[in-house]
């Protein structure tokens, strides 16, 4: 089955204590992206990859890192997490070519609480 | 600069009628136009999208949308609704071909479904 998966699914950490969440996808896509949730909103774009070794900051990258070394993983990790990064967090991954063009395809979500 | 503006944060349907969710987009560049649904504690999942192509959208669940350059919205209708279809909805716009495949999302519109 076709499908971008995220673990962990819920983490409450406290402030400072680094964390990775990992991202997974078996369809082969190049761009790999990740997004919070946060209430009224919508969803805003932290990182995005365009392939290995491709990355490149979205529009709220502060406070957070990622890593591109494999074509179906792209990890977000908090070096020092604050309250400010609790969050409903998405990876997404889409293929760049053809008529799927930018159609990104959602993993399930991590909701991360820092305290 | 793109963006995209959701109007009505909730929308409330009596079970059998209208639904229509609002999206107004701005682009310079053609835009590719793309519509989310959010079950609870689920991750997104695409209703439809349009890439220039046919201007009447159909997607999944009996939800269609129309592409309307000269008003620059594209509105989501369904024309009975379901209690099935409550969730939250997000309207995505990216630049189309030759960007980075960044989607800028909408705030999102909570439909509920009355009995």
């Amino acid at each position: 089955e076709a499908q971008v998966t995220q673990n962990p699914r819920y983490l409450i950490t406290v402030t400072g204590k680094k964390l990775t969440v990992t991202c997974s996808q078996n369809m082969n896509h190049e761009y790999m992206s990740w997004y919070r949730q946060d209430p009224g909103l919508g969803l805003r774009q932290i990182y995005y990859s365009m392939n290995v070794e491709v990355t490149d900051k979205g529009d709220v990258p502060e406070g957070y890192k990622v890593s591109r070394k494999e074509k179906r993983n792209f990890p977000l990790i908090l070096e020092s997490p604050s309250p400010n990064q609790t969050s409903l967090y998405f990876c997404a991954s889409s293929s760049q070519r053809g008529s799927s063009y930018n159609e990104q395809f959602f993993g399930p979500g991590t909701r991360l609480t820092v305290l | 600069a793109q963006s995209v503006t959701q109007l009505g944060s909730h929308v409330s349907v009596s079970e059998g009628a209208l639904v229509l969710l609002r999206c107004n987009y701005s682009s310079s560049v053609p835009p590719y136009l793309f519509w989310y649904v959010q079950y609870p504690n689920q991750g997104l999942q695409l209703l439809l999208k349009y890439t220039s192509a046919a201007t009447l959208v159909k997607g999944i669940n009996g939800f269609e949308a129309e592409f309307k350059k000269s008003e620059t919205s594209f509105h989501l209708t369904k024309p009975s609704a379901h209690m099935s279809d409550a969730a939250e909805y997000f309207c995505a716009v990216s630049g189309g071909s030759g960007n980075t495949g960044k989607l800028i999302f909408g705030q999102g519109t909570t439909l509920q479904v009355k009995p």
